[in-house]
Parts: structure tokens; sequence; C-alpha cells
């Protein structure tokens, strides 16, 4: 596709439990981004990949967050035994992984937990 | 560490100049960026400005820095109701990940 992917757009869960969001980015980008952004407020970094490792992992907020990357392509971000903190909407990038380099966003998904 | 801050509101009339600003704390930020996000779609990159520069022009779009202060500043002339939205300021010190301010949300009045 011509820019990057996230599914699903929105998402309502019930707390405590488990839920796998994802992304596609653009091809051709070896750097992938997950960011946070709570009501009114700016994004939170959570992780980046470059290619399939994640080199910088220190914005997850728990150990309910993890996320992986497969085939340098699509990613996903597993949240476990959701809370009600969790509910944001999570944004991924993408970029070329050269520094400065423009990320470029998805629509982001909306997690709802109730 | 990273820490950046915006003001929350700014109301303009259409054909007046708006003037959004930031501030942050990392003084080894290597580039600073402006992101516009719209009601419903996704961070749309506006411009950004290496570190090393004070000023940079981008037709309606001037991006003043001071670095000594920390200071970043987004001007819009000629401000259309196309340009509400809220405007982000953000900066990355070369280590890839983006820092965010908390947004500023900027309507413009008919």
């Amino acid at each position: 596709g011509a820019g990057v992917s996230q599914s699903p757009s929105n998402k309502v869960t019930e707390k405590g439990k488990d839920v796998e969001l994802r992304c596609d980015p653009i091809s051709g980008h070896t750097a992938l981004y997950w960011y946070r952004q709570r009501l009114g407020q700016g994004l939170e970094f959570l992780i980046y990949f470059q290619g399939n490792s994640a080199p910088d992992k220190s914005g997850l907020p728990s150990d309910r967050f993890s996320a992986e990357r497969t085939g340098e392509s699509v990613s996903t971000l597993t949240i476990q035994r959701t809370q009600q903190e969790d509910s944001a909407v999570y944004l991924c990038a993408s970029s070329l992984g050269t520094p400065g380099g423009e990320q470029f966003f998805g629509p982001g998904t909306r997690l709802t937990v109730l | 560490g990273e820490d950046v801050e915006q003001s929350l509101f700014l109301s303009v009339r259409e054909g007046d100049s708006s003037v959004i600003n930031c501030t942050y704390t990392d003084s080894s930020s290597t580039y600073l960026y402006w992101y516009k996000q719209e009601p419903g779609a996704g961070l749309q990159l506006l411009t950004y400005i290496f570190s090393n520069m004070d000023m940079k022009q981008d037709q309606r779009l001037t991006v003043l820095l001071n670095k000594k202060d920390k200071h970043l500043s987004l001007r819009i002339a000629d401000t259309q109701t196309g340009d509400s939205a809220i405007y982000f300021c953000a900066e990355s010190g070369g280590n890839n990940r983006l820092a965010f301010g908390k947004g500023n949300q900027v309507v413009v009045i008919p």
C-alpha cells in the first residue's frame, strides 16, 4: 500500500483480556515505531524496530506490553491483561531508518478497555 | 531526558498569522519537527529543522529555532480554515525515537 496501515481501527475490550494490534509499514522501510497517545496528550514512544530486532524497548510501560516484527514488515503490539489505563490510540510509524528520517504515521488503533 | 512543552490552545482569525511555541530540554536534539494532526487523520509531518539552523521557511510556514533557549516556534502566515488542527512539536536526538509535546490546538475562525 501507499502508506502505513493499522488494524483494527477500533478495539473495545474488557479489562483483563489480551489484545493484539497490527501495523503494516511502508514497503522498504526498515525502521518501525510504536507510540501511544492518551486523550489530550502528546505521543509517548513505546518501542523501535530496526529490521526485525528492537534496539530500543525503553518506552514499554510494563511487562504486559510486548511487540514483535517479522520479515522486516508487519509488526504486532500485544497487551496482556489489559487495564483501563491502557485505553489510548496506538500509533505506528515507519521510516527508512536514516538518522532524522521522516517517520510516516498510520491512522492508529483506538483501544478502549472497559 | 527528553521533555517537550507546548501551550494548549490558540484561536486565530482566517487570514491572520498564527504562532505556536514549544520548548524542549534535550540539548543533544539533532532534529526538531512540527507535525499536524487533523480529526480522524494520522499525523502529518509539516516541516523540520536541523539543529544547526536558526530559521527555515517553507511556503506559508516559518520555523524559528533558538538553540540557546531551547525554544522552537512555528509561524503560519495567512492562516486558512484548513489549518485548524492540533500541532505537535517533536525532537529527535539521533536515536530515532521522537519525543513529542502535548500539542497545540489551533482553531481558525472564518
